[in-house]
């Protein structure tokens, strides 16, 4: 049952502009929430795990918080570039069964 | 760096053949995983397994089985290709708990004709 929802399902920006996507998750019986980079034509890279409410992660330009109580989790890109063209996912781990609850993606293309 | 390596990247099979899509990975993970993505329908799990010669079912096993007889080894089967398999097919690994990040192969894209 697919019940982690990502939006929007795509985004186009100019090179510098900063944005943002949103993943909501059950928050109930929370575990992991997890932030992947899809580019195309490579394989899912891992951006974030975060596993405590409240929980900032940063890296380079790309940051993300965790709100486990009301069940969301924010990617921020700051200054889009090119490079940061690819799908971002999220998914969530319940309970720590080893398996993750995947949301569809939310698919950027920075125009430069 | 962890790598997670898959037999090939791209596939062409005939319908009613038995396929077999290897993945290795070089760092002693026990838990591994087959997923298959398809558009608009977002990464759907097949099979993972948790330690040697242990497998659970994922969302979608139906038409696939797997074989992990070797702790770097996890193998996915098709046991009667059909045209609704095309698809592409990732594996990943990671280590102990579901905090810890997967790592995935480039994955295959399998075309059944």
């Amino acid at each position: 049952i697919l019940n982690v929802e990502q939006s929007p399902q795509s985004l186009h920006v100019q090179e510098g502009d900063s944005t943002n996507f949103t993943c909501s998750f059950p928050s109930s019986n929370f575990y992991a929430l997890h932030w992947y980079r899809w580019e195309t034509a490579k394989s899912p890279e891992a951006l974030f795990v975060m596993t405590l409410n409240g929980d900032e992660k940063k890296k380079g330009r790309i940051s993300a918080t965790l709100n486990t109580k009301e069940g969301y989790s924010y990617l921020y890109i700051k200054g889009s570039q090119p490079e940061d063209s690819a799908t971002y996912l999220c998914a969530h781990n319940a309970g720590n069964n080893r398996k993750l609850i995947w949301g569809l993606g939310t698919s950027l293309a920075v125009n430069p | 760096d962890v790598k997670v390596t898959q037999s090939s990247r791209y596939l062409v099979k005939r319908t009613g053949e038995k396929v077999f899509l290897e993945c290795v990975q070089d760092m002693d993970h026990e838990n591994m995983f087959w997923y298959r993505q398809d558009p608009g329908l977002g990464l759907r799990l097949i099979y993972f397994s948790y330690d040697v010669k242990m497998k659970e079912k994922g969302d979608i096993p139906e038409g696939y089985s797997v074989s992990r007889e070797k702790k770097e080894r996890f193998s996915l089967i098709l046991e009667s290709a059909s045209t609704n398999q095309t698809s592409m097919y990732l594996c990943a690994s990671y280590v102990g708990a579901g905090n810890q990040p997967q790592h995935f192969g480039d994955g295959t894209r399998l075309s059944i004709l």
